[in-house]
């Protein structure tokens, strides 16, 4: 049974940094593309960033461009994301998000989601 | 950007009722069109993928339909477990985006 278990989350205050983690297990990791999705509260789904099977190519929104890192580990089953210059507006559940497909340069997996943790709510606030 | 707009935002419907979602899309993305459900406290859940794909496990009562731009996500059946909200997603191109999401309530 595929599992992913977001970590990391908590009240941050803007400005400063946070870094999420998502241990997975049940499937072969290093052979598919993931992904962070978020969600603001009592708001719907945003796509933040996606990474292929071994890390050659990653793409991000331009909400998160310059300030979010995605990174994975294939050795330890984990994704990363870490978050640099918090503001406000990134407050949200943060869920880990497992590809179809692998990807390839210039293609980020297949693109849809088939598997998703619980999330981690990461509130930016002073 | 792609953007996705569905409708209705909210429905109301009964037990045994036949819906259907609608998803249009800013600009033809072929078939890369993707619906999640999602409730209550709950991580979104595959539905469909590639507009018309059933998802391993999902109850063949849910169906998808479209290409282009314009897409339909069809309930043939409410089931009390279906009530929630729909996102619809395209994987056409970077920056993946969603629907603003269908909440279905029962009448």
């Amino acid at each position: 049974e595929v599992q992913l278990v977001e970590s990391g989350g908590g009240l941050v205050q803007p400005g400063r940094s946070l870094r999420l983690s998502c241990a997975a297990s049940g499937f072969t990791f290093h052979n598919y593309a993931m992904h962070w999705v978020r969600q603001a509260p009592g708001k719907g789904l945003e796509w933040v960033s996606g990474i292929i099977w071994n890390s050659g190519y990653m793409v991000y929104a331009d909400s998160v461009k310059g300030r979010f890192t995605i990174s994975r580990d294939n050795a330890k089953n984990s994704l990363y994301l870490q978050m640099n210059s918090l503001r406000a507006e990134d407050t949200a559940l943060y869920y880990c998000a497992k590809d179809r497909g692998q990807g390839s340069s210039g293609l980020l997996g297949l693109g849809w989601f088939e598997s998703w943790g619980q999330g981690t709510l990461v509130t930016v606030s002073s | 950007d792609i953007q996705m707009t569905q409708s209705p935002s909210s429905l109301s419907a009964s037990v045994g009722d036949r819906v259907t979602i609608t998803c249009r899309a800013s600009q033809t993305i072929s078939n890369y069109l993707n619906w999640y459900q999602q409730k209550p406290g709950k991580a979104p859940k595959l539905l469909i993928y590639a507009a018309s794909s059933l998802q391993s496990g999902v109850p063949s009562r849910f169906s998808g339909s479209g290409s282009g731009t314009d897409f339909t996500l069809t309930v043939s059946s409410l089931q009390p477990e279906d009530f929630a909200t729909y996102y619809c997603q395209q994987s056409d191109s970077t920056p993946y985006t969603f629907g603003q999401g269908t909440k279905l309530e029962i009448k």
